[in-house]
């Protein structure tokens, strides 16, 4: 079971690029398979965004799919989120995900980001 | 993209008493890879069940997962006052590869 921890600025203006960070911890990101980004706006459900293999290979949710870039950096054992010309409908709390069978398996603590000006 | 319904909202329970909450699909899940989480107050989702019916590490076995098709159901055999919180169920369609979750089901102490 690895550690995630999510990190990166808690304030970003509209129309700006939310970018995160998770540190991967307990285990090499070549070890894994999958990894993912999920968020939750306040009070509400959860929605996946994405995920990225440990080659690069990446597949997003078409809702976001236009906005999404998630990368991985081996030499640094951590994965990244960026989301492009944020609104207030991008404010949430956004977790990191290491993916299981068909699931999503170990979860950061995960990071509220507002959209404000 | 399939749409997960669950229910009820809302279910209001005693400590010790069976739990039942339900989670229906707009379409086959394919090969039942339906999971549940956990999720209490400013914690993250924590996994406890992943196809359908197959405990996660550490999960107690009084929680427990049925269900196939489109009908799926998670049963929590005798509630611990720590199970009181909200359950998500979550789907994996593959194509395109793709998570969905359903609204939640809230399980409240009466």
């Amino acid at each position: 079971q690895v550690q995630l921890q999510e990190s990166g600025p808690g304030l970003v203006n509209p129309s700006g690029t939310l970018s995160l960070t998770c540190a991967v911890s307990g285990g090499s990101i070549n070890e894994g398979d999958w990894w993912s980004w999920v968020r939750q706006p306040p009070g509400k459900g959860l929605e996946w965004i994405g995920e990225i293999y440990r080659s690069g290979s990446t597949n997003y949710n078409p809702s976001l799919k236009t906005r999404v870039t998630i990368s991985v950096d081996q030499s640094k054992n951590q994965f990244s989120l960026k989301l492009k010309s944020v609104t207030a409908a991008d404010t949430a709390v956004y977790y990191c995900v290491a993916n299981g069978w068909y699931s999503l398996e170990d979860w950061g603590q995960g990071t509220l980001v507002t959209v404000s000006s | 993209e399939i749409v997960l319904t669950q229910s009820p909202d809302t279910l209001s329970l005693s400590p010790g008493e069976r739990a039942s909450l339900s989670c229906r699909t707009s379409q086959t899940v394919s090969s039942n890879h339906l999971a549940w989480y956990q999720q209490k107050p400013g914690q993250a989702p924590r996994l406890l069940i992943y196809d359908a019916s197959n405990r996660a590490t550490g999960i107690p076995d009084r929680f427990s997962g049925s269900g196939s098709g489109t009908d799926f159901s998670l049963t929590i055999s005798r509630l611990e006052p720590e199970d009181f919180a909200v359950y998500y169920c979550q789907q994996y369609d593959s194509s395109p590869p793709l998570y969905t979750f359903g609204q939640g089901t809230k399980l409240e102490i009466k």
